[in-house]
């Protein structure tokens, strides 16, 4: 059981835009940055947000983070069939002292 | 170009004990922070450990389902970071990656390798 709670699952059309939720506490997202990832079958998992909001270089900027108060989101417009994987958030607990990931959340694109 | 490459998987029986490595290039090592994140068969990533970088003394940290069973040492010499494994248990069967921490700007895990695969069985 995650700490930090995603839905385990989502799904759009091509074109569409959808968003992932990402909940937590004071003692991991209310107080540190948050991070998603995403893992392509039988890849290695890429950063696609880092501190909330920022995009590492190389990232499409169909790509969006934002945070408020302990919960986080992450927002993909112009869906692609390629997006389809598994995403993740993830947030330093300062209470554990341990990096902290979200269950998962697996994307369609139908 | 950043890489990070582990090795050392294979399988082990429960009670035993496994050394990964990671082989870093295109960067200072002692500058960054390497963390070791696994992923188990059928289940989502689970962070493993952390070892910081020399300006915060190679200070380290696990999970609790990990904790005093794993220990992480580096060589920035050789470029390379080590995971060792004791008392494995059939649960710590899973992918393991190895990825990069810029602390300077709070870029957690910016670059991963491979995975190496551990089954403990």
């Amino acid at each position: 059981q995650s700490v930090l709670t995603q839905p385990p699952s989502a799904s759009g059309t091509p074109g569409q835009r959808v968003t992932i939720s990402c909940s937590g506490s004071s003692s991991n997202i209310g107080s540190e940055g948050v991070n998603w990832y995403h893992q392509l079958p039988g890849r290695a998992p890429r950063l696609l947000i880092y501190y909330n909001n920022q995009r590492p270089s190389g990232v499409p900027d169909r790509f969006s983070g934002s945070k408020s108060g302990t919960s986080a989101s992450l927002a993909i417009s112009g869906l692609r069939s390629e997006d389809e994987a598994d995403y993740y958030c993830a947030a330093w607990d300062d209470r554990l002292s341990g990096m902290l990931f979200g269950g998962g959340t697996k994307l369609t694109v139908l | 170009e950043v890489r990070l490459v582990e090795s050392g998987g294979g399988l082990v029986q429960p009670g035993g004990s496994l050394r990964l490595s990671c082989a870093v290039s295109g960067f200072t090592l002692s500058d960054y922070y390497i963390d070791w994140v696994r992923r188990a068969p059928g289940k989502g990533l689970e962070w493993v450990g952390r070892s910081r970088s020399q300006a915060k003394g190679y200070s380290t940290d696990f999970a609790a389902s990990v904790k005093g069973r794993f220990s992480v040492s580096r060589d920035d010499s050789r470029n390379s970071v080590y995971l060792e494994m004791n008392s494995l248990r059939t649960e710590d069967s899973a992918m393991y990656y190895c990825t990069r921490t810029d602390n300077s700007i709070l870029k957690d895990f910016d670059y991963w390798g491979q995975g190496t695969l551990v089954t403990v069985s």
